[in-house]
């Protein structure tokens, strides 16, 4: 039982470039997202999924697209690095939101 | 925007003593949740409080809500060198599935 996990851990980006980051969770659960966190930020939602083909924006979407064409899978796709988009991304999953999350251990995404 | 503000941003003590984290909101809210970060980890939830509860206890931990003052406060009892981590309040209001974090409280205890 895996839990979330999180691909890749490390990764570095050229301004302009694109890529995919990785959410998977073996937990059956129905509500995944998607947070940046910035130092002296906090975290921040990016895009947020409530079941497989349902997908809606957070507080911090632009240069972001998710999708989620199963429960267990919900990838972030960076469409044009950006500098602005060098942050630690985190994916977190609940069965019950009203109980709490689960997260991932997270994707350190540097862009140059 | 940022819904919790906690209070202080960092905070040192010595392994033995309490530990008290303060969050502050702005808006109502369905539930406030605690989550700890240990350096280059993941959140770990810790406990969660609901609008309608005034206190709540998890082993060491020790969280209260006053919604008339919008805030809310974690006290580690008894605190250890591995409760060292930076710990955020986040606050769920209107939908439960958008959690809205602070900039969080980096706790340091010293053996």
């Amino acid at each position: 039982n895996a839990g979330v996990t999180q691909t890749p851990k490390f990764q570095v980006l050229k301004t302009g470039q694109s890529m995919t980051l990785q959410c998977a969770q073996d937990m059956n659960h129905e509500y995944m997202s998607w947070y940046r966190q910035d130092p002296g930020m906090g975290l921040r939602l990016i895009h947020y999924s409530v079941g497989a083909g349902i997908t809606d924006q957070g507080e911090v979407p632009n240069g972001y697209n998710v999708s989620r064409s199963t429960t267990e899978d919900f990838p972030l796709r960076l469409l044009s690095a950006a500098p602005s988009q060098t942050s630690v991304y985190f994916c977190a999953t609940s069965d019950n939101p009203a109980y709490g999350y689960t997260f991932g251990s997270g994707t350190r995404l540097t862009v140059v | 925007s940022q819904q919790g503000e906690e209070d202080p941003q960092a905070l040192s003590i010595q392994e033995g003593e309490n530990a008290t984290m303060n969050c502050s909101y702005k808006t109502s809210i369905n539930n406030l949740q605690w989550y700890r970060q240990n350096s280059g980890r993941g959140l770990v939830h810790l406990i969660l409080i609901r609008s309608n509860e005034r206190e709540k206890h998890s082993g060491r931990l020790r969280v209260t809500l006053d919604t008339s003052k919008k805030s809310s406060s974690l006290l580690i009892t008894a605190s250890r060198a591995a409760d060292t981590a930076s710990y955020f309040c986040a606050t769920s209001g209107g939908s439960n599935y958008k959690l809205t974090f602070g900039k969080g409280t980096l706790l340091t205890v010293n053996p």
